[in-house]
Order: structure tokens, then C-alpha cells, then sequence
């Protein structure tokens, strides 16, 4: 199936400093998704976003719906130790479907 | 946000046996699931789409008769790998649309070690 074009792949930051990641489709999407995994575990749902140029937060997480429906970005403010996973972007066109981004890494060094 | 459990969480069989593992949604009704495999640091790789009440749709390459999927309820879809190999250690991760707000959410995942 379709996969999404996610970058960076892998950050390493400061504790304190800002994280920026995004993902981008050649397909236009109705829905994008963004999630948090740590090892062993599911992925958690962050931010849902509806609309081009919706601007969605939650907590220090920001999430927005590019205008042109074929990208999403994700920026987390001030990241702490406990911010250490991987996150996923999801998009969803017409049908049921959900395409994945292939992750960023992110390690946050107190 | 909405619930969805999976069980068991890890599992260590020996090789030929089969392994069935649940998925389901505890707080909403869920007509479509998903089921994905995930390898270690790579994003999910999904398997095939469950539906309530028919049969489940395939992605290409995976084997029907290897996996099987059951969908007999609203709540609960089950994912059954038969005659386990090896080469069928992996973590397994299943999800649910939740039609209210159209969110996708997943259970906690099963990790599968066949020896």
C-alpha cells in the first residue's frame, strides 16, 4: 500500500529544544492522523486534523493540515525525556484506508 | 479517546502450533479493523481489513489460509496465525475506526516469539 514520505528520520535534541517533523503524499488526503509509539506498545492517537490549514494543539504538541491536503506537520515545544518514541503520521483519502509515514525517531537528551 | 484491547500481549509458542489473538473495542462498535505486522523500527505494514459480518480483505502477499481473521461481531475481531513458524515472529498491532470523528485507534499490540 501507499506509505507517506515522513522526515526527519530519526532527531536527537536537547531537552527543552523544539521538534519539527512532517509528512508528505502524492495523494491528496481528507484526514490526517498523528501518533506516538513506544517499544512494546500500540500507537497513541496525539492530534486528528479535518480541514486544510486546520491548526490542532495539544499540550506542547501543534499539528496542522497543510493547504494543499498533501502534507501535515508536527512540532512539539520544549520536549522532556518522557517525549522519547516513535511518531507516525497517518492520512486517509475517500475510503477506509489509512496509509503510514515511516516514523520519526525522536531521543531527547537531558 | 476510545478503547481498544488487545490480547494477549505477548506470546511464545512452538513451532506448528496456532496462535489466535484478539482485538477488541470496549466502548464503541467498530465495523472495520485492521490488522498490521511491524518489524523492529519500521512503521506498520498492514496485513488485511476486517469487516463485521464478511469476509476479511487481504493485502497482497499475505497468505489468507496462514492468517486468519474472524470479524463475527461489532466489538471483537480475531486474527488467528496457523502452523506458527519462526519466520512468523513479529509484533502484531490491531486497530478500529471510530466512526465519530472518523479517529483510527489501537490496541497495545502482541508480541509473537515462535520458537
Amino acid at each position: 500500500g501507499q506509505q507517506l514520505n515522513q522526515s526527519p528520520q530519526s532527531m536527537f535534541i536537547q531537552e527543552g529544544e523544539d521538534v519539527s517533523m512532517n509528512c508528505t503524499s502524492s495523494s491528496i488526503f481528507n484526514t490526517w492522523l498523528w501518533y506516538k509509539q513506544e517499544p512494546g506498545e500500540g500507537p497513541v492517537l496525539l492530534i486528528a486534523l479535518y480541514k486544510a490549514g486546520e491548526l490542532t494543539s495539544n499540550g506542547r504538541l501543534t499539528a496542522q493540515f497543510g493547504i494543499t491536503r498533501k502534507d501535515s506537520f508536527l512540532n512539539i515545544s520544549a520536549s522532556i525525556p518522557s517525549d522519547v518514541g516513535i511518531y507516525f503520521c497517518a492520512g486517509r483519502t475517500e475510503g477506509v484506508q489509512f496509509y503510514f509515514g515511516t516514523g520519526t525517531s525522536l531521543t531527547v537528551i537531558p | 479517546g476510545a478503547v481498544v484491547s488487545q490480547h494477549p500481549s505477548r506470546v511464545i509458542c512452538k513451532s506448528g502450533t496456532s496462535v489466535k489473538i484478539e482485538c477488541r473495542s470496549l466502548d464503541f462498535q467498530a465495523t472495520t479493523m485492521f490488522w498490521y505486522r511491524q518489524f523492529p523500527k519500521q512503521s506498520l505494514m498492514l496485513m488485511a481489513t476486517s469487516n463485521e459480518g464478511s469476509k476479511a480483505t487481504y493485502e497482497q502477499g499475505v497468505e489468507k489460509d496462514k492468517f486468519l481473521i474472524n470479524h463475527a461481531s461489532l466489538t471483537l475481531s480475531t486474527l488467528t496465525v496457523t502452523s506458527a513458524h519462526p519466520e512468523d515472529s513479529s509484533f502484531y498491532i490491531c486497530s478500529a475506526i471510530y466512526s465519530i470523528g472518523e479517529k483510527l485507534f489501537f490496541g497495545s499490540g502482541t508480541q509473537l516469539s515462535v520458537l
